[in-house]
């Protein structure tokens, strides 16, 4: 069935490095590809997407890269700070439906000042 | 506006007990979404609404789950003989429905406690 796999499961920084978050999804037909920040007791929210017509998007200190070949998909967070410690969510759209999504089992980043 | 509301915010409830939860979607999203979040755990999906279509409910668990949507707003989700694996954030979300558009917006969640 539909699965996405993400990694690491926990990662910690220090303030000022950069962060990559990394997922696989087994969908070949998902094109649809979100990515939502939960912080602690606060409930999940979506902080960038890409769709599979392109292969890179950004905003300010984060960026999303996609290889629809390889099915992989990655974030990346520069410049870390201690605001973005929290669980992170990649997610695949359904196969057929891109209402649905398919979530990966989260990272927990944490920022160290 | 308003955002999407759950309630309530926490249920405790005895193993057997029927609980049912409730989502208020944002006004005017045709499409709403529940899902299980386990401590420490990642979302699972449960069950999909998209307007008049007939539910996507292939996420629920167990026949103990069900869902309904009323009027194309309010969604219940209800939980038969509740057993403690069933303890968990239960998060109801929702989206426009339009292609355009995939965000989802969460709700604050129902944080249920089987005992």
């Amino acid at each position: 069935g539909e699965n996405v796999e993400q990694h690491p499961s926990t990662l910690s920084v220090q303030e000022g490095d950069s962060a990559v978050i990394k997922c696989t999804y087994s969908d070949s037909a998902s094109n649809y590809f979100p990515w939502y920040k939960q912080e602690l007791g606060k409930r999940p929210q979506l902080i960038i997407d890409i769709r599979s017509n392109v292969g890179e998007k950004k905003d300010q200190r984060i960026a999303v890269t996609l290889n629809k070949t390889a099915k992989h998909f990655s974030l990346h967070i520069t410049e870390t700070q201690p605001e973005d410690s929290a669980v992170y969510f990649c997610a695949a759209s359904s196969s057929g439906n891109t209402g649905k999504l398919i979530f990966g089992q989260g990272t927990t980043l944490q920022v160290k000042p | 506006g308003a955002g999407v509301s759950q309630s309530p915010s926490n249920k405790v409830t005895e193993k057997g007990k029927d609980v049912e939860l409730r989502c208020d979607p944002i006004s005017g999203h045709t499409a709403l979404y529940w899902y299980r979040q386990s401590l420490g755990q990642g979302l699972e999906f449960l069950i999909y609404f998209q307007g008049n279509s007939a539910p996507d409910k292939s996420g629920l668990p167990s026949d103990r789950f069900s869902a309904e949507r009323t009027g194309g707003s309010v969604s219940t989700l209800t939980i038969q003989r509740t057993q403690q694996e069933d303890s968990a954030v239960y998060l109801c979300a929702s989206s426009s429905g339009t292609t355009q558009s995939n965000e989802q917006f969460f709700g604050p969640g129902t944080r249920l406690t089987v005992l």
